[in-house]
């Protein structure tokens, strides 16, 4: 079975400055997707980014971008040019390609964003 | 702006009471998902849907939880009876699968956040 690892139960970042969101997994499927969801107060999920693992090029997603490490199963998240709208809980997620489309969720990240 | 709606969304129950959570994913999407997140537990799976057909619901506790979907437009998630252990957000995601994989996002909807006292 696939699990997610998120190992920083809180981070916090100046407004402005650029803060990097960890993620692991295990899996022994070649070809997956993985995605950042964001979760702000009103709980509503909301997708941030996605990857595919059969692309080599990290996703990017306006300030948003992805660190992916196939080998090292590590798909981290940077968010630049951080903004007080950025606050929330980032959940990393893996899904397979085949089979059970179900997401697997890592236990979340608090970000909070200083003014 | 096509989205998935969730019905009610906020539920404060008595232990022993029935409660049904309702989701209506969007048009056209075949694939429906119900997820449960607790502080304990964070996300999981309770159950999906396919074509209005169960796929998979290992992640729900047989004896009180049971998921349907009448129509294509109608997913229901009903516990009965409820425990106070039930508490927590519950979510419905939908997607469109074709064939045998699907690249296709999850929607989510809002979330019943139900209260078992």
């Amino acid at each position: 079975a696939q699990t997610v690892t998120q190992s920083q139960p809180e981070m916090s970042v100046q407004e402005a400055e650029t803060v990097t969101l960890s993620c692991t997994y295990d899996t022994s499927e070649s070809d997956y997707y993985l995605f950042w969801y964001k979760q702000p107060p009103s709980r509503q999920m909301i997708l941030v980014i996605r990857q595919e693992a059969y692309k080599q090029q990290n996703a990017t997603e306006n300030r948003f971008s992805v660190n992916f490490q196939k080998a090292a199963k590590s798909f981290s998240l940077k968010i630049s040019d951080s903004q007080l709208g950025d606050a929330a809980m980032y959940f990393c997620a893996y899904r397979s390609v085949q089979g059970a489309q179900k997401l697997v969720f890592g236990q979340g990240t608090r970000l909070t964003i200083n003014p | 702006d096509a989205r998935v709606t969730q019905t009610p969304r906020d539920k404060v129950t008595e232990m022993g009471q029935e409660v049904t959570m309702r989701c209506q994913p969007i048009l056209g999407h075949n694939t429906v998902f119900w997820y449960r997140q607790t502080m304990m537990q964070g996300l999981e799976l309770l159950a999906y849907f396919r074509n209005r057909a169960p796929l998979d619901d290992s992640g729900m506790p047989k004896d009180r939880f049971s998921a349907e979907m009448p129509d294509a437009t109608l997913a229901t998630l009903k516990i009965q009876p409820s425990e106070p252990r039930d508490s927590a957000v519950y979510f419905c995601a939908s997607g469109l699968t074709t064939g045998l994989a699907s690249n296709n996002e999850q929607f989510f909807g809002p979330g019943t956040r139900l209260t078992v006292l």
